[in-house]
């Protein structure tokens, strides 16, 4: 299995502009995370999907953060607008079914700039 | 909420035992995850607790008291390649809540 995907890897842009970030899991795992990592604040989780719906999204820090889970096989984190504060590792991960939640698999991760 | 705290640093030489310990204040627990991050890259998983006890897998051991709401991550034969940041998480709900993380260095 190629593991979870992420794209882009790296992403630098100005401030006010729109950032997509994209995740393809691994097949078959039903649980996607979205995380960010600063060294201010660790790692954080943004959002869960369970079966492409959105179980928990209380750290998702406002409202121009967005996530989608369309299928089973891609999700997207969404800025608009972007700020500097927003310049992390965003970090995409799944897992596979409900007892083996507790292992989570991680992609390689987006690191984001905003200038 | 979730408060975990785990010492920042740790220096230890190659061969060298080095425990991580992990003490933890939730709300709601279902057990104690460990992973490991190299610097500029993603964390991986290592161990999951949900008993008391100690978890054994090679190198490396995982332990859980869940009345002292506490763990610790073991590492044992320390070899270069141990270098990198190490999290303990809680696990609760489907999600897992990390650590700052230990900052492990082993020197030759």
């Amino acid at each position: 299995d190629a593991g979870v995907i992420q794209s882009p890897r790296h992403e630098v842009t100005e401030m006010g502009q729109e950032v997509t970030l994209r995740c393809k899991p691994i097949s078959g795992h039903d649980y996607l995370f979205w995380y960010r990592q600063t060294m201010m604040r660790g790692l954080e989780l943004l959002i869960y999907f369970n079966n492409n719906v959105p179980i928990d999204d209380s750290g998702m820090p406002e409202d121009r953060f967005s996530a989608k889970m369309p299928n089973a096989s891609f999700s997207t984190l969404k800025i608009q607008p972007s700020e500097p504060r927003d310049s992390a590792v965003y970090f995409c991960a799944s897992s596979f079914g409900p007892r083996d939640a507790d292992t989570q698999y991680f992609g390689p991760g987006t690191r984001l700039t905003v200038l | 909420g979730q408060s975990l705290e785990q010492p920042s640093e740790v220096t230890a030489v190659e061969g060298a035992i080095v425990q991580i310990n992990c003490t933890y204040q939730t709300s709601g627990f279902y057990g104690l995850s460990w992973y490991q991050q190299h610097d500029g890259g993603a964390p991986t998983f290592l161990s999951y607790n949900a008993l008391d006890g100690l978890e054994e897998t090679g190198r490396f051991s995982s332990f859980l008291s869940r009345s002292d709401s506490y763990g610790y991550l073991l590492l044992q034969e320390l070899q270069m390649k141990d270098s990198a940041s190490y999290f303990c998480a809680v696990y609760n709900d489907y999600k897992l809540s990390f650590g700052a993380g230990t900052t492990v260095t082993v020197r030759a």
